[in-house]
């Protein structure tokens, strides 16, 4: 299995207060994403990151911000957390050069 | 019409069946295509990447028809282990030439003894 943690793997909250989500990587890939996966859509691309400070918006970004300070790490952040952003985060990677994305174990938010 | 569109089944076999997904993909500009599968509460994991000449590993052959914009996937002699929710995925644009994936809702098999 791909070296993919996610931390904090459940967690609950409360309307309007800030969460932040990580991803740790022991593959050295250059490429990071964040997608949530809700009942009745398909995984759905948050955001991205092509390389250090490099990161970009997916399909449903708002909302959120991210991070990457460090090739290994991928943050991902909930400035005022919602009901409508309770959900499992999945964050995925690939090398460069592949197609295949690999995930991680996935983190439960649940926002109260 | 949506990016990624699968049968959400259930499909209810017996072990020891074949059994067939399809999935259509909306953008003809498309060019990598995969089978994840997901087990319960549990992340998604790739089963078989898609290749236009059609591929095969072990029990499971995938196939491709780009004329069609359509991607199947043969499960051969059915485990109870086979148990999950299979996944259509085509590669998108997002990213720059890396691309994000598209996923379709999946579709869930049961193999019963």
């Amino acid at each position: 299995d791909a070296g993919i943690t996610q931390s904090p793997r459940h967690k609950v909250t409360e309307t309007g207060t800030p969460v932040t989500l990580r991803c740790h990587q022991t593959e050295n890939h250059r490429y990071m994403y964040w997608y949530r996966q809700d009942p009745g859509h398909g995984l759905r691309l948050i955001h991205y990151s092509y390389g250090v400070k490099d990161t970009d918006k997916g399909e449903v970004s708002d909302g959120y911000s991210v991070s990457r300070s460090k090739t290994e790490d991928f943050l991902l952040t909930l400035e005022s957390a919602t009901s409508s952003q309770t959900s499992v985060y999945f964050c995925a990677i690939s090398a460069s050069g592949t197609y295949e994305q690999y995930f991680g174990p996935g983190t439960r938010l649940t926002v109260t | 019409r949506k990016e990624v569109e699968q049968d959400p089944g259930p499909f209810n076999v017996p072990e020891g069946a074949t059994v067939a997904f399809n999935c259509t993909y909306s953008n003809s500009a498309s060019q990598s295509f995969f089978w994840y599968r997901q087990d319960c509460r549990k992340e998604p994991k790739l089963l078989m990447s898609v290749y236009s000449s059609g591929n095969e590993d072990g029990r499971f052959t995938a196939q491709l028809n780009r004329a069609s914009q359509y991607i199947s996937l043969l499960i051969r002699d059915s485990k109870l282990s086979d148990s999950a929710t299979y996944l259509c995925v085509v590669r998108g644009f997002y990213g720059g030439s890396q691309g994000n994936l598209i996923f379709g809702k999946g579709t869930k098999l049961s193999v019963k003894p």
